[in-house]
């Protein structure tokens, strides 16, 4: 059973890069035709797809964010990673990882919380 | 960017009660559209796929249907540990993008 779990620092200050890694357990991130996905919830909102990594190394990003993110994969530690640079208040949220998986969500990290402040 | 619109935002319901969530896409998105489940704390859970297909391990109760712009997820007969929120998402095109969430509150 494939599990995902997000780690990095829980507190960002302005202007600066947010860090976040998700480990992938259960199965090799490179094997199958999967993206793997980072989606964001600030408390009491809706869901906010970031963007997407494929097997392959190709990435799809929001465009709200795409001049601020980058994800990258790491298949020799089956992880992958975002980046998301010049920080603001609005960036605060719970940050997920996810699979996708020819259309769908169906395995998630349980989520970190991403706080921005001074 | 492909709108997803749920209704109604927030819903009151009881125990045994049939539920009617909807969701309309701006466009046609064909049935690349899933449903899911988020309750408080956790991570939201894939209920149904491709407009209509029931995950594995989710109750028959929770039923998917539609295509082009409207489609509705039905609960048949609510269990009280249906009360959550639920959220539509479109895979037609990026970017991906989900519904701003419905609310199913116990009456």
């Amino acid at each position: 059973q494939v599990q995902l779990q997000e780690s990095g620092p829980g507190l960002v200050k302005p202007s600066q890069t947010l860090s976040l890694t998700c480990t992938v357990s259960g199965g090799s991130i490179s094997s199958g035709s999967y993206y793997w996905s980072w989606i964001r919830q600030p408390a009491g909102k809706g869901l906010e797809w970031i963007g997407r990594i494929y097997t392959s190394g190709s990435t799809n990003y929001n465009p709200s964010l795409k001049s601020r993110v980058t994800i990258s994969v790491d298949t020799s530690k089956n992880q992958f990673s975002l980046k998301l640079s010049s920080v603001t208040a609005a960036d605060t949220a719970v940050y997920y990882c996810a699979r996708y998986n020819s259309g769908w969500y169906e395995h998630w990290g349980q989520g970190t919380l991403v706080t921005v402040s001074s | 960017d492909i709108q997803m619109t749920q209704s109604p935002s927030s819903l009151s319901a009881s125990v045994g009660d049939r539920v009617t969530i909807t969701c309309r896409a701006s466009q046609s998105i064909s049935r690349y559209l899933n449903w899911y489940q988020q309750k408080p704390g956790k991570a939201p859970k894939l209920l149904i796929y491709a407009a209509s297909s029931l995950q594995s391990g989710v109750p028959s109760r929770f039923s998917g249907s539609g295509s082009g712009t409207d489609f509705t997820l039905t609960i048949s007969s609510l269990q009280p540990e249906d009360f959550a929120t639920y959220y539509c998402q479109q895979s037609y095109s990026t970017p991906i993008t989900f519904g701003q969430g419905t609310r199913l509150d116990i009456k």
